[in-house]
């Protein structure tokens, strides 16, 4: 089961960019990257995927190093309403289908104006 | 499209009793997963049904079971209610629940064990 190594906290000021980096090191060749943001009392909201290389959408980034080893997800300009926790999932492909999702403990952004 | 809807928001329980809860998964999607979280124990996978079938579960006492119906929706069972089930229950849904499927979550049902 590929475990994920985050930052628990991080500070950011409004307009800047934020890097959260993970460390997954015992991915697996069938596993996908992803991120989550939640938000105190409401479910997990899915930011982005990757599985190797650059991923961007309208909202971030995630960039997957050639060993997939690490994924650092990129949030351009925060704003206050950045602040959130947000989890890097690595997923696990079961035989026969299905995942078993393992969430790890997440990192704290604040964002301050 | 509607998101994933779970129901009741809250609901409190005395130990012992037993408690159901319900998900409506997006339309189309024919995976629905279990998750519990709690502060100390962040969130923790309960069980994942694809097709009415329990296809994955986690490490959780057989007190908590969950089934699937043929549309798909999904319930969740805890009986002999404890304390320590005190927790946010979220069901999340995904197109076919393989890896590369991004998992969509409803807002929870808040559960407070008395």
């Amino acid at each position: 089961l590929a475990k994920t190594t985050q930052p628990i906290s991080m500070d950011s000021y409004e307009g800047q960019e934020v890097n959260i980096t993970c460390s997954h090191n015992n991915i697996a060749t069938n596993d996908y990257i992803t991120w989550y943001q939640q938000f105190p009392s409401q479910g997990p909201r899915f930011i982005i995927q990757g599985y190797k290389t650059k991923v961007t959408n309208e909202v971030a980034s995630l960039f997957i190093p050639a060993d997939r080893k690490s994924s650092t997800l990129s949030l351009p300009r925060v704003s206050l309403s950045d602040t959130a926790v947000y989890y890097c999932l690595v997923g696990l492909m079961l035989t026969g289908g299905g995942n078993k999702l393992t969430f790890g403990t997440g990192t704290q952004l604040k964002v301050e104006l | 499209k509607a998101g994933v809807t779970q129901t009741p928001r809250y609901l409190i329980k005395t130990r012992g009793q037993q408690v159901t809860l319900s998900c409506s998964p997006i339309s189309g999607h024919r995976s629905v997963s279990w998750y519990q979280q709690t502060p100390g124990q962040g969130l923790q996978f309960l069980f994942e049904y694809f097709s009415e079938t329990q296809r994955n579960k986690g490490n959780f006492p057989g007190r908590f079971s969950g089934r699937q119906f043929s549309n798909s929706r999904s319930e969740m069972n805890v009986s002999t209610l404890e304390l320590g089930d005190s927790a946010l229950y979220l069901c999340a849904s995904s197109l076919e629940g393989g890896a590369g499927s991004p998992l969509h979550f409803g807002n929870g049902t808040r559960l407070t064990v008395t």
